[in-house]
């Protein structure tokens, strides 16, 4: 059974182009969450997304950024118009269940991807 | 709102010396707390978690936590430890009814030989 599975591992874009961030969960999870580690940080809550349903965005900058998890196909981050501030390790987790009384299958994280913004 | 403090950005250490790790929450309500450990360009590992029953929890690579309600804290230890524990360490906290979890900013632990 893979791992929750990022793609791509770096990537780099000039300022004001686009980032598209993938993630793939793990196979029979069907809810994924987005964070943010900004250097010498922690991670950021971001959004959590179940299958064609956005559930909590409460931690998206309100302009420029989008998530989305189609039916069929990876989860993606996207980012508009990139500024440097941008530049940070995006990470993304999956669960296949949610609620307090689900919380023993904890949340598995990919390895990231790296966004460099120049 | 819930929030969580690691009190110590880096902590240095000798090969086969104890370590702890602390962390503060802060919540008004029951929380679930968990430790993960990020090894340089990669993602985050669960270590261990605490959700309900004993306030000591044993996790993987020897490392255990214990949850003190009263003191709002739960510390990460492990009574010796190895280069390959040289990572970053995050405590974070479950903010409602599903795996949203909130990080503490990170400790850096560094073994030396």
């Amino acid at each position: 059974n893979a791992g929750v599975m990022q793609n791509p591992r770096h990537l780099v874009r000039r300022r004001g182009q686009e980032a598209r961030l993938r993630c793939s969960p793990m196979k029979g999870h069907s809810h994924v969450y987005w964070y943010r580690q900004l250097p010498e940080e922690g991670l950021k809550f971001m959004v959590y997304l179940q299958k064609e349903n956005i559930i909590d965005e409460s931690g998206m900058p309100k302009e420029r950024f989008s998530a989305e998890f189609p039916k069929e196909g990876p989860s993606i981050l996207r980012i508009q118009q990139v500024v440097r501030g941008d530049s940070a390790a995006y990470f993304c987790a999956s669960s296949p269940n949610v609620g307090v009384s689900n919380l023993n299958t904890e949340a598995f994280f990919g390895q990231g991807t790296r966004l460099t913004v120049v | 709102a819930q929030s969580v403090t690691q009190l110590d950005s880096q902590v240095p250490v000798f090969e086969e010396a104890p370590v702890e790790l602390r962390c503060n929450y802060s919540s008004s309500v029951s929380v679930y707390l968990f430790w993960y450990v990020q090894y340089p360009n990669q993602g985050l590992q669960l270590l261990l978690k605490y959700l309900s029953g004993s306030t000591l929890v044993k996790g993987i690579n020897g490392f255990e936590a214990e949850f003190n309600k009263s003191q709002t804290s739960f510390h990460l230890r492990k009574p010796s430890v190895h280069i390959s524990d040289t990572a970053e360490y995050f405590c974070a906290v479950i903010r409602g009814g599903y795996n949203k979890l909130i990080f503490g900013a990170g400790t850096r632990l560094a073994v030396h030989p």
